[in-house]
């Protein structure tokens, strides 16, 4: 099964910050990689498609590059609705895995 | 509006049985590839299965494989995942999903225990 590690797995930040999360696969998923933000008792809620497409209706503050093996998630300025568990998932390979979470909260 | 509904989830015993169903309604259900994902307590997500539009092709999780089916009704908007001998750890929140612009249900709680 591939493998996705996310980093940091939490991380302390205020109103405004730039904020980048990694998530690297143990092999390569080519584009196959979204993003979704998780706040409990909610649905989880795709921000990014394919690595870099912007889902319509997220803010132009949230990015995503990469390929391969190695992808990236920015936010370019908190906002305090931002805080909340981001997820890599994986779905080139099956079985499709997601990362273990970053937890992003506020300082 | 676009809706994902979840359902029949509940505390059931090891070794039991239980069916859950995802009610979608708001864009073409037939059209669409579904999932189950789901979150253990204080976990992160896991994905355990997924159905093709026509129902012809499904995939698992290793840890589901062999104990849980999935399958769909496109006349009636509905994915369903049939979850057998089951164990306390899949004790968890089960959300059905489409990976797409169409999102996910608010999910459905499953405890197994004695």
């Amino acid at each position: 099964d591939i493998q996705m590690t996310q980093s940091p797995s939490s991380l302390s930040a205020s109103v405004g910050d730039r904020v980048t999360i990694t998530c690297r696969a143990s092999q390569d998923v080519g584009n196959g990689l979204d993003w979704y933000q998780h706040k409990p008792g909610k649905a989880p809620k795709r921000l990014i498609y394919t690595a870099s497409n912007l889902q319509t209706g997220v803010p132009s503050r949230f990015s995503g590059s990469g390929s391969g093996t190695e992808f990236t998630l920015t936010i370019s300025s908190l906002q305090p609705e931002d805080f909340a568990t981001y997820y890599c998932l994986q779905h080139n390979i099956y079985p499709y895995t997601f990362g273990q979470g970053t937890k992003l909260e506020i300082k | 509006e676009v809706q994902l509904v979840e359902s029949g989830g509940g505390l059931v015993q090891p070794g039991g049985s239980l069916r859950l169903s995802c009610a979608a309604s708001g864009f073409t259900f037939s059209n669409y590839w579904m999932h189950w994902v789901r979150q253990a307590p204080g976990k992160g997500l896991e994905w355990v299965s997924r159905i093709n539009n026509d129902g012809s092709s499904t995939r698992y999780a290793d840890s589901v494989k062999g104990r849980f089916t999935i399958s769909r009704d496109n006349a009636k908007n509905t994915l369903y995942l049939q979850m057998n001998t089951v164990r306390a750890e899949d004790t968890a929140v089960y959300y059905c999903a489409t990976f797409s612009d169409h999102g996910w249900g608010q999910g459905t709680p499953v405890t197994v225990s004695s």
